[in-house]
């Protein structure tokens, strides 16, 4: 089973800042198999990001993901008020399961 | 637009079973994958099950083999979460989610499109 592990755990920025999030995998992830979700209190997962780097629709281009193999990268530029929540990543694409990673927590 | 609507939760004892439902609306039901994601309260997401776009694979997270069953009925656009055995480390609200793909071969996509989810407790 491929474990993702992020960091930080908590991150604290004002809004207008750069935000980078990581998550990192156990073992490599072929074909960059890779998913970002963003999750607000009371509410279900919105997916962000999937195949490492493309936008889901609707998604703003503040919004960007990188990386491959085993070190991928969520950045969020210029953040505004509606960003700060909990950021889950995903992998899939292998067999299942499709585990997610613990969270970072973006707070203001 | 896609819809997606759970229903089924609510408070169990411990050893018993309990069915979520998910009805399905606004996109072809027959051509994707489903999951079942859960989220203990204040933890973080924890993938549960996968189903292919024709009921003919399914996949599942080692901590509910042989207690939970995925299922889905095409004709009726909707998709089943059978939880039999149930423990209190189940306690969690159950979201589905639409696969990206078909969902074929052990090859699954990510999910884009979420319900609210239906929480389950489970507590003597």
């Amino acid at each position: 089973e491929i474990v993702l592990t992020q960091s930080p755990g908590t991150l604290s920025l004002s809004p207008g800042e750069r935000a980078t999030l990581s998550c990192r995998a156990s073992q490599s992830l072929s074909g960059s198999y890779l998913a970002w979700y963003q999750q607000k209190p009371g509410q279900a997962p919105r997916l962000l990001i999937y195949g490492a780097s493309n936008r889901a629709t609707g998604i703003p281009d503040r919004f960007s993901g990188s990386g491959s193999g085993t070190d991928f990268t969520l950045t969020i530029t210029r953040l505004e008020p509606e960003d700060f929540a909990v950021y889950y990543c995903q992998q899939y694409g292998s067999s299942p399961p499709n585990t997610f990673g613990q969270g970072t927590r973006l707070e203001i | 637009q896609v819809q997606l609507v759970e229903s089924g939760g609510g408070v169990v004892q411990p050893g018993k079973s309990l069915r979520l439902s998910c009805a399905a609306s606004g996109f072809t039901f027959s051509h994707y994958g489903m999951h079942w994601v859960r989220q203990a309260p204040g933890k973080g997401l924890e993938w549960v099950a996968v189903i292919s776009y024709d009921g003919s694979n399914e996949y599942y997270v080692d901590s509910v083999k042989g207690r939970f069953t995925i299922s889905r009925d095409n004709s009726k656009n909707t998709l089943y979460l059978q939880m039999n055995s149930l423990r209190a480390e189940d306690t969690a609200m159950y979201y589905c989610a639409k696969d990206r793909g078909y969902c074929s071969g052990g090859r699954c996509d990510c999910g884009d499109y979420w319900g609210q989810g239906t929480l389950l407790t489970v507590s003597s």
